[in-house]
């Protein structure tokens, strides 16, 4: 099963309007990553937080880390049309050694 | 995409044949990844290799196999033992064996068999 899932899987919104996406993992881990990836290309890095770190901000992005939830979420403020794409968040389990694994993703659509 | 290459970015077949996909990375990354991506869903890791001569199978090995002769390289072939061949193929590289770091992303191949 996917160690990371995201919620919601489709979301919405308005130019202009905050963004918020969240993925939840099964069992502990060293990093958790956010990746973006446009319709048909490959994934692009976005920020990878640590299993020590509970907060991280990148520009527009922001990104939480709750290990006791075992959750995480990217925040994308003030989005625009060229933030359209899915997300993916990929999780490195202390167990699986050098392997990330990835969720489903969340599809964002941003109305212009 | 900066820095790795996949060729080509479409790929035909007939079923029953192999065909091999290319991954090339100019960024002197010891660790390399070879996923699968079908329609609305994640990556599942198929091979990776953290050196040279040295590979290892991910979650979906079943019906692939891989090289790793030179650092720059790592070709993907799906044989004819791989039931659904039919998918985007996407090849990544990190700078740390560890898996501990960000990866860069090619541009992906879209394979279609029929």
């Amino acid at each position: 099963s996917q160690q990371g899932e995201e919620d919601p899987q489709a979301l919405s919104i308005q130019e202009g309007e905050n963004a918020t996406m969240n993925c939840s993992y099964k069992t502990s881990i060293n990093n958790l990553q956010w990746y973006r990836q446009n319709s048909g290309r490959g994934l692009v890095h976005l920020i990878l937080i640590r299993s020590n770190e509970r907060e991280k901000h990148s520009g527009r992005l922001r990104v939480t880390l709750d290990t006791s939830k075992k959750s995480s979420s990217l925040l994308i403020t003030a989005s625009r049309a060229a933030d359209t794409a899915s997300y993916f968040c990929a999780t490195l389990k202390k167990s699986s050694g050098d392997k990330l694994t990835f969720g489903t993703g969340t599809r964002l659509a941003v109305r212009p | 995409d900066g820095g790795i290459t996949q060729s080509p970015k479409y790929l035909f077949r007939k079923e029953g044949q192999n065909v091999t996909l290319s991954c090339e990375q100019n960024l002197n990354h010891d660790a390399m990844y070879w996923y699968r991506q079908d329609p609305g869903q994640g990556l599942r890791l198929i091979y990776y290799s953290q050196i040279v001569n040295d590979f290892q199978k991910g979650d979906i090995a079943e019906g692939y196999s891989v090289s790793r002769e030179k650092k720059e390289s790592f070709p993907l072939t799906v044989t004819s033992a791989q039931k659904n061949p039919t998918a985007f193929y996407l090849c990544a590289s990190s700078v740390q064996r560890t898996g501990n770091d960000r990866q860069y992303f090619g541009p992906g191949t879209r394979l279609t068999v029929t």
